[in-house]
């Protein structure tokens, strides 16, 4: 079956520690995505990749940083600067950027303390 | 600025009744538009989507939407909700101007009454 896969569901981390979340699709889909959710907030766009090698940042990217050196993965790094990265992180791709609709995996919970 | 607004926070209705979320987007031309279902702890399940042409779109598990270009709404509609439709939905709009990016509405959460 295609989809996105986002591991681990749950991740645990101490304040001052970087972190990478994966993100992989089996979709052969170009366009891979990174959103943050938080309560009542909806869902905010950190990182955007169209192709290989290409990303732009989205309206939160401070504190993230992104990869994009297959098609298939698109992992992102929460980084020591992230002023408040608890949240729930989600991962989307879309075939086309500009007609796509985009899919989105099932979420990374991060909880740093 | 494009932004999108889901006016209610939380709805409750009973099983079997109908529904509609209601959903108003800022935006200077026709944009793409969207509605999402999320579960608890789950990622986003595509519902429907408007791009162009027939303004009442059908999408799955028995909803519906209607584009109304002069309210600027696309608001999601179900004739009888079932139990199984409680969750978090979202509309969203796509910009079709350059970014191709997607604005999320901050959601309305159903609860459905047995």
């Amino acid at each position: 079956d295609g989809g996105i896969t986002q591991s681990p569901k749950y991740l645990f981390r101490k304040e001052g520690q970087n972190v990478t979340l994966s993100c992989e699709q089996n979709l052969n889909h170009d366009a891979m995505y990174w959103y943050r959710q938080d309560p009542g907030q909806g869902l905010r766009l950190i990182y955007y990749s169209q192709i290989v090698n290409d990303f732009q940042k989205g309206d939160i990217a401070e504190g993230y940083s992104v990869s994009r050196e297959k098609k298939e993965s698109f992992p992102l790094t929460v980084t020591s600067a992230q002023k408040n990265p608890t949240a729930f992180y989600l991962c989307a791709s879309s075939r086309d950027r500009v007609r796509g609709e985009q899919y989105f995996g099932p979420g990374t919970r991060l909880t740093v303390t | 600025a494009q932004s999108v607004t889901q006016p209610d926070i939380h709805i409750t209705v009973s099983e079997g009744a109908s529904l509609e979320l209601r959903c108003n987007y800022s935006y200077g031309a026709t944009p793409y538009l969207f509605w999402y279902v999320q579960s608890p702890g789950q990622g986003l399940q595509l519902l429907l989507k408007y791009f162009s042409g027939d303004t009442l779109v059908q999408g799955i598990k028995g909803f519906e939407a209607e584009f109304k270009r002069s309210q600027s709404s696309f608001n999601l509609r179900k004739p009888s909700v079932h139990w199984s439709d409680a969750a978090e939905y979202f509309c969203a709009v796509g910009d079709t101007s350059g970014t191709y990016k997607y604005i999320f509405g901050t959601g309305t959460r159903l609860k459905v009454l047995a």
